[in-house]
């Protein structure tokens, strides 16, 4: 079956630029998880929603840095003038919700800001 | 402030023997804990979980073991197989499932 996409897989900016990222969950997964994870660091979480509740932007560095998720589907994260320090891999997840944790992740979107 | 700590970046291991991959955390709330591998150019992939109310957790050749009163957890894995090599990756998680603390990583070398 069909795991979680992410696109673009890599994406090459200058800095002051916008960028957006999609994210594609399992179909059925009512979770979705934003992560990032810059080099030779640990995933670093970002923003968690959970199917009609407000979601958990709790992670999010900067006001730069915004996602929306329409309904339990697609999600966008957009990373507004974006600087040298937000190049990273962006990890998008998702999970059935509820009492089931495990998370299934995507391949990730590489972002280098120049 | 790390609320996880994988204090081991690399650990190298003979084919057949036991890897041991460690992980601490700070919080004594956190109520369910989670491992994951991770190969190169892919995102990770769930391997095994426990909760709060176990000690021991194993599936196949992988075990995980909790030591609540050390705010410990380790990653058994028996025997070792080249195809083990990757990143390790302990993640933690408290409350309802709104935010989990991932680990830096151990990657694990298993030597044919």
């Amino acid at each position: 079956g069909a795991g979680v996409s992410q696109s673009p897989s890599n994406k090459v900016t200058e800095k002051g630029k916008d960028v957006e990222l999609r994210c594609d969950p399992i179909s059925g997964h009512t979770a979705l998880y934003w992560y990032r994870q810059r080099l030779g660091q640990g995933l670093e979480f970002l923003i968690y929603f959970q199917g009609n509740s407000a979601p958990d932007k709790s992670g999010l560095p900067s006001d730069r840095f915004s996602a929306e998720r329409t309904g339990e589907s697609v999600s966008t994260l957009t990373i507004q003038r974006t600087q040298q320090e937000d190049s990273a891999v962006y990890l998008c997840a998702s999970s059935l919700g509820g009492s089931r944790y495990e998370q299934f992740f995507g391949p990730g979107t590489r972002l280098t800001v120049l | 402030d790390q609320q996880v700590k994988q204090n081991s970046p690399s650990l190298s291991v003979q084919e057949g023997r036991i890897s041991i991959l460690n992980c601490d955390y700070t919080n004594s709330m956190f109520d369910y804990f989670l491992w994951y591998k991770k190969y190169p150019a892919e995102g990770p992939t769930f391997l095994i979980s426990i909760s709060s109310i176990k000690d021991k957790n194993e599936d196949g050749r992988f075990t995980v073991f909790l030591n609540k009163s050390a705010k410990h957890l380790s990653l058994h894995i028996v025997p070792s197989q080249p195809g083990d090599s990757a990143v390790y990756f302990c993640a933690v998680m408290k409350g309802r499932g709104n935010q989990f603390y991932f680990g830096t990583g151990t990657s694990l070398t298993v030597i044919p």
